[in-house]
């Protein structure tokens, strides 16, 4: 069935250190891809999003690419600040208008 | 404000007790939906809503109920609460579909 597979975490990383979260999807279609963030006791946010194959999303220094040869949709950033502490949730909608949601990967970056 | 406002922010209720959870928007969405959230389980789709006389359920339905009473308005019911219902709750919201969803800011709630 659909799903959404994501890096196991948590992630520790110390500042402006290079950061990368795997995220693969099994789905029909060609589905919107998604990367939410939240931070400690809020909702999640969207933090960027791509359409259609080899669509870059990027939001605040974080960039990830639609890769559909290899249903893949990872998250980087090349320097990471204490600010970026947050759960990252991969996900994707098909035309159905449902998202199915990873497991979320909890980072926790240090001074 | 927020786009989407979740009430209430916490509760603690006991085994067996029916309690709701509300959901407002300002977004002038027609989809609304209600996940619960475990640590290690990611989001779990409870019910949603396409628009007001459409109700689905989702992955995990058993034991919730919910009522869509206006566009901006979708309330969640536990009827009889048990322990393993202690979670995080989250409404979102969005407007078409493959479209971003906005969440609020959940409810915690526990059932002892």
């Amino acid at each position: 069935g659909n799903s959404v597979t994501q890096m196991e975490g948590p992630v520790t990383l110390s500042e402006e250190a290079f950061l990368t979260i795997n995220c693969t999807y099994t789905a029909t279609g060609y589905p919107s891809l998604f990367w939410y963030v939240q931070y400690p006791g809020e909702g999640l946010q969207l933090l960027l999003k791509a359409t259609k194959a080899d669509d870059k999303g990027s939001n605040k220094g974080f960039e990830a690419t639609y890769r559909k040869e290899t249903t893949s949709f990872h998250l980087e950033k090349g320097s990471v600040q204490v600010s970026d502490s947050a759960v990252y949730f991969c996900a994707y909608n098909t035309n159905a208008g449902k998202s199915t949601f990873g497991d979320g990967t909890t980072l926790t970056v240090k001074p | 404000d927020a786009d989407v406002t979740q009430t209430p922010r916490n509760r603690i209720t006991k085994t067996g007790k029916r309690i709701m959870l509300e959901c407002s928007q300002t977004k002038g969405h027609d989809r609304m939906y209600w996940y619960r959230q475990d640590p290690g389980l990611g989001l779990r789709l409870i019910y949603y809503s396409f628009d007001v006389k459409d109700i689905n359920k989702g992955e995990i339905s058993d034991g919730y109920s919910v009522s869509r009473q206006a566009q901006a308005k979708f309330s969640l019911s536990l009827e009889s609460a048990i322990p393993n219902q202690t979670a995080l709750y989250f409404c979102a919201t969005s407007g078409y579909r493959g479209d971003i969803q906005y969440f609020g800011a959940g409810t915690r709630l526990s059932v002892l």
